[in-house]
């Protein structure tokens, strides 16, 4: 079956530091890949998205590639904030699952001043 | 804006208690989910339906129950709450089908404590 495996955490970072959070998947066909994120006390919402190889997704200064090659959707921010932290989830759709989506189990992002 | 939004944002119940989380959409959409998410554990699917009147089970359906008598609207059901049932509880939603762009919405969560 699906599955989506996220670089563990948490991962403590000073104010301006470079972000990469690693995410790999497995899938039967060719997902729909996207980054989720939850603030403290909120639920999940969407950072970004990507439907096929090769395609970038980008919100907020974060960015993602699509990597067929490699089963990879690795996030990226050049500069975080202290407003970054945040518990970050990767996650991918496939069409024959009817809207449901596989999750990887999240990592949380402490940024310091 | 769109919107998902659950009946309580804390709860407190004891063990035993029969305990009912509401979820409402206005997005007009097919899909609605039930998830509980556990440190270290991510997010595990409970339930979710399609359409109204259907229900699948998910990873952990035990212990728990649904019913989707209306398309905006999606109930959890905690038949008689154990403690280990003390979580935090996330609805979502999305479209049906085959779509390239199929996020789920999701509401702010309940966390639930039994006692």
């Amino acid at each position: 079956g699906d599955s989506v495996t996220q670089m563990e955490g948490p991962v403590t970072l000073s104010e301006e530091a470079f972000l990469t959070i690693n995410c790999t998947y497995t899938a039967t066909g060719y997902p729909s890949l996207f980054w989720y994120v939850q603030y403290p006390g909120e639920g999940l919402q969407l950072l970004l998205k990507a439907t096929k190889a090769d395609d970038k997704g980008s919100n907020k200064g974060f960015e993602a590639t699509y990597r067929k090659e490699t089963t990879s959707f690795h996030l990226e921010k050049g500069s975080v904030q202290v407003s970054d932290s945040a518990v970050y989830f990767c996650a991918l759709s496939e069409g024959d699952n009817a809207g449901k989506s596989t999750f990887g189990d999240g990592t949380t992002l402490t940024v310091k001043p | 804006d769109v919107k998902v939004t659950q009946s309580s944002r804390y709860l407190v119940k004891r063990t035993g208690e029969k305990v009912f989380l509401e979820c409402v959409q206005d997005m007009d959409h097919e899909n609605m989910f039930w998830y509980r998410q556990d440190p270290g554990l991510g997010l595990r699917l409970i339930y979710f339906s399609y359409d109204v009147k259907m229900k699948e089970k998910g990873d952990i359906p035990e212990g728990y129950s649904v019913s989707r008598e209306k398309k905006e609207r999606f109930s959890l059901i905690l038949e008689s709450a154990s403690t280990n049932q003390t979580s935090m509880y996330l609805c979502a939603s999305s479209l049906f089908g085959d779509l390239p762009n199929n996020e789920q919405f999701f509401g702010p969560g309940t966390r639930l404590t039994v006692l």
